[in-house]
Formats: structure tokens, sequence, C-alpha cells
């Protein structure tokens, strides 16, 4: 049961720009949590949001939260060469149930 | 440093061959999780485990089975392998209502 979708499927941007990848989900959160694959390796957690936060920030990621929309989006900014890789959302209706993943967004970012 | 890992990277067998894999945490974390990811069609859950001698069914658990002896060993067990098993098989774990931490994958490719 997919309960995230990622848009654009795919994203490719040069070296310095933003770039920006929502999430769509369908039934009420516990928390929502981004993760990057780098391509044939495992998934890493970037950042949780839970459902009472709006917006939060690591380094240049900033993720913000739309309860009322069931949405979200995650920013990198000043993106490089290194962040080239696929982008997760992944939805947990409560502290105790299975993470619910997208199919991710591909993106690349050309030097 | 946390840590799972998973027994092999790559992994050829044969159809209907009994297939094992390994996975471990060194994180005491309650909760372990097996997906496999397919092109197109993202991370799909197989089989989760909340506590030691524990599993659940996940979206896709037909000819898969789990065990789990110890709090830090989860192992998938392919009864007997298909050519539709062809895929990459992740293994996460978490403590409830936090992030998951991934092993690197097995890309298994049945014969």
């Amino acid at each position: 049961s997919q309960q995230g979708e990622e848009d654009p499927q795919a994203l490719s941007i040069q070296e310095g720009e933003n770039a920006t990848m929502n999430c769509s989900y369908k039934t009420s959160i516990n928390n929502l949590q981004w993760y990057r694959q780098n391509s044939g390796r495992g998934l890493v957690h970037l950042i949780l949001i839970r459902s009472n936060e709006r917006e939060k920030h690591s380094g240049r990621l900033r993720v913000t939260l739309d309860t009322s929309k069931k949405s979200s989006s995650l920013l990198i900014t000043a993106s490089r060469a290194a962040d080239t890789a696929s982008y997760f959302c992944a939805t947990a209706q409560s502290g105790n149930t299975p993470l619910v993943f997208g199919k991710g967004t591909r993106l690349s970012v050309i030097a | 440093d946390v840590k799972v890992t998973q027994s092999s990277r790559y992994l050829v067998k044969r159809t209907g061959e009994k297939v094992f894999l390994e996975c471990v945490q060194d994180m005491d974390h309650e909760n372990m999780f097996w997906y496999r990811q397919d092109p197109g069609l993202g991370l799909r859950l197989i089989y989760f485990s909340y506590d030691v001698k524990m599993k659940e069914k996940g979206d896709i658990p037909e000819g898969y089975s789990v065990s789990r002896e110890k709090k830090e060993r989860f192992s998938l067990i392919l009864e007997s392998a298909s050519t539709n098993q062809t895929s990459m098989y992740l293994c996460a774990s978490t403590t409830s209502g936090y992030e998951q931490y991934f092993g690197p994958g097995t890309r298994l490719t049945v014969t």
C-alpha cells in the first residue's frame, strides 16, 4: 500500500541551484521522513518531521509539512554533484507502525 | 557509529533453491524490517518484527518467511526461490517512532 507519492519523478538541475521535491500522502500521520539513496546502496535518513511541526531545517535541507493538504516538500539549497541520488518520503501513521515509502524522486545535479 | 549489516551484497541463486538473507544490527533496536525494491515500484514491505520471536506480515509476504531468534538478527528466507524474486533486498531497524537505519542491501538474482 503506497502512501506517499513524490513529485516530480525525476529532476535535473545545475550545481548551485536549489532542488525542490514534493510528497503527498493519503491518511493522517504521526510523522513524515525523508531518505536519500545513492545508486545501488541502502537508504540514509535525512530528516524527520512530526505531525505537529510545520518546518524543519538540517544544514542545506529544509522540510515543510502541511497536514491540511497532506503534503510535504524537501528543499535542498545550493545543490552539489554529490546530492545526485534518489529521494524518498516515508510516512508513519503512528509511532509504532511501519513506514510506508513513496516511489522516490531521482535527482541529478550536473556539475 | 550505528550499523546494520547484511550477509551479502550480491547473490546469485537457482530457481527452487532455499535462500537465506541475514541482517544484523548493533543498536539494540526492537523493530526490524525487510523490504524489496524494484524499479518503478519503490520499497515494499515484506515482513517486520517488533520483538524476538515475533513477526508480522507486510504488504508482500507471499513466498517469504522470516526468523528472529535474537534481538539483533532478522533473517529473510525464500523457501523456493523463483525468478520473480530477483530484486534488491533491504533490511532496516529502528526504535519506535524514530528514523530507520538501513543496511547496504543485497542484490539477489534468481536464474
